[in-house]
């Protein structure tokens, strides 16, 4: 069964504005990613949280967690037309340092110009 | 900086071919995964190595094998292939386990 499931699936905002998505998944985590791939290209690496973190910033991103709810979420702020892409996070199931990330389904972020 | 590289970048085969799919990993690291990505799928985990030693297994189907070399390279080998196996195929690289994988560009095979 599928561990992360991310939502939206599709999201349309504005150039400038802040986009949100946000990370369920299942199972005890190590860490959480958030990868950016490109309409069928590559994954990018984004963010790595790990168990023991509640928030990362890095630049325009701010990633959150909360191991309570099994939650995580991606903020992008003023956002650009450049940043139209799919997201998603991974996650790293325990028992720690597990050889494999589990993907969630994917937010599909639209900026118009 | 180096990055994974995966070769080829695009591959076309017929059904029941066989195809052999390579990735490099950044230098110094020593664990590879492979992935699986359908058209409009998110990735899915085949299998990863570590040290040359097979380290965790995933959806892969019996008809794939894979290996690590001495180099650390990995090899995907994909026999039988079936329409289904059409995909973008992701290396991914890390330092160790539990530490950020960083992905390929991907290999895309289109099986006829």
């Amino acid at each position: 069964s599928q561990q992360g499931e991310e939502d939206p699936q599709a999201l349309s905002i504005q150039e400038g504005e802040n986009a949100t998505m946000n990370c369920s998944y299942k199972t005890s985590i190590n860490n959480l990613q958030w990868y950016r791939q490109n309409s069928g290209r590559g994954l990018v690496h984004l963010i790595l949280i790990r168990s023991n973190e509640r928030e990362k910033h890095s630049g325009r991103l701010r990633v959150t967690l909360d191991t309570s709810k099994k939650s995580s979420s991606l903020l992008i702020t003023a956002s650009r037309a450049a940043d139209t892409a799919s997201y998603f996070c991974a996650t790293d199931p325990f028992p720690s340092g597990t050889y494999k990330y589990i993907f969630g389904t994917g937010t599909r972020l639209k900026v118009l110009a | 900086a180096a990055g994974v590289i995966q070769s080829p970048r695009h591959l076309i085969k017929e059904k029941r071919e066989t195809a052999t799919l390579k990735c490099y990993p950044i230098p110094r690291h020593d664990t590879v995964y492979w992935y699986q990505q359908g058209p409009g799928q998110d990735p899915q985990f085949l299998i990863s190595f570590y040290e040359k030693m097979q380290s965790d297994k995933g959806s892969i189907p019996d008809r794939f094998s894979a290996q690590q070399f001495s180099d650390y390279h990995s090899e995907l080998n994909m026999s039988s292939l079936e329409l289904g196996d059409s995909a973008l195929y992701f290396c991914a690289s890390s330092l160790d386990a539990g530490e950020t994988q960083y992905f390929g560009p991907g290999t895309r095979l289109l099986v006829l």
